[in-house]
């Protein structure tokens, strides 16, 4: 079974500087697709970023990038230049290939940008 | 394009009543989903299905059904509403489970259902 572990509830940044949110997971698994996923104050789940687990390079999406350390298990989700519309709730989540019934989430993270 | 379409969006149930949550997807995806979400926590999979015809258990079944008829609708349905049932719902599509990268889930705006 995997499991995905967000260890900050809540995090702050100031504006228009970097945050990095953490996650690390376990599975058995040796193929799998690492996601995070933005939802803000409205509700709406909004995918972010997507990194594979045969990935050579970590994935980036304008300013969010994956910081993908295979042997560590962790993925964790890097914001650059904070916006205030980065205030939000953030999930990790993974699925094994194949297997897209097993879409595990992470208990989330609150990050709040500071103006 | 309307992706995931889920209604509705806003629901009051007394207890022991039953109601169907509508999920429809004209993305032409073969995997749905339908996850609940309790308040500050992550989403949890109610039940999913691979295809028309073919549904099964995810983490948290018990007091929901599902069917589907049709590669585009996957209703959930609950049976006799109980207060733990109070919760946000979201059905999600994907196109296959298998593919690299086509994994991604595409979420629908979500139920609030409250069972007083």
């Amino acid at each position: 079974a995997q499991k995905i572990t967000q260890t900050q509830p809540g995090m702050f940044v100031q504006e228009k500087e970097a945050v990095t949110l953490d996650c690390t997971y376990d599975t058995s698994d040796p193929s799998y697709g690492l996601f995070w996923y933005k939802q803000p104050s409205s509700g709406e789940m909004i995918f972010l970023i997507y990194q594979g687990s045969y990935d050579q390079q970590n994935a980036t999406e304008g300013r969010y990038s994956l910081n993908f350390q295979k042997a560590r298990k962790s993925a964790n989700l890097v914001i650059s230049a904070s916006q205030l519309g980065d205030s939000a709730m953030y999930f990790c989540a993974m699925t094994p290939w194949g297997y897209g019934q097993n879409f595990v989430f992470g208990p989330g993270t609150r990050l709040s940008v500071l103006p | 394009n309307a992706g995931v379409t889920q209604t509705p969006k806003f629901r009051i149930l007394k207890i022991g009543q039953s109601m169907t949550l509508q999920c429809t997807q004209d993305m032409n995806h073969n995997y749905m989903y339908w996850y609940r979400q309790d308040p500050g926590m992550g989403l949890k999979l109610i039940y999913y299905s691979v295809g028309a015809g073919i549904t099964d258990k995810g983490e948290v079944p018990n007091g929901y059904n599902v069917s589907r008829s049709t590669t585009e609708d996957f209703p959930l349905r609950l049976e006799l509403a109980a207060p733990s049932q109070t919760s946000v719902y979201f059905c999600a599509s994907s196109y296959s489970a298998g593919a690299r990268g086509n994994e991604k889930l595409f979420f629908g705006s979500g139920t609030q259902l409250s069972v007083l």
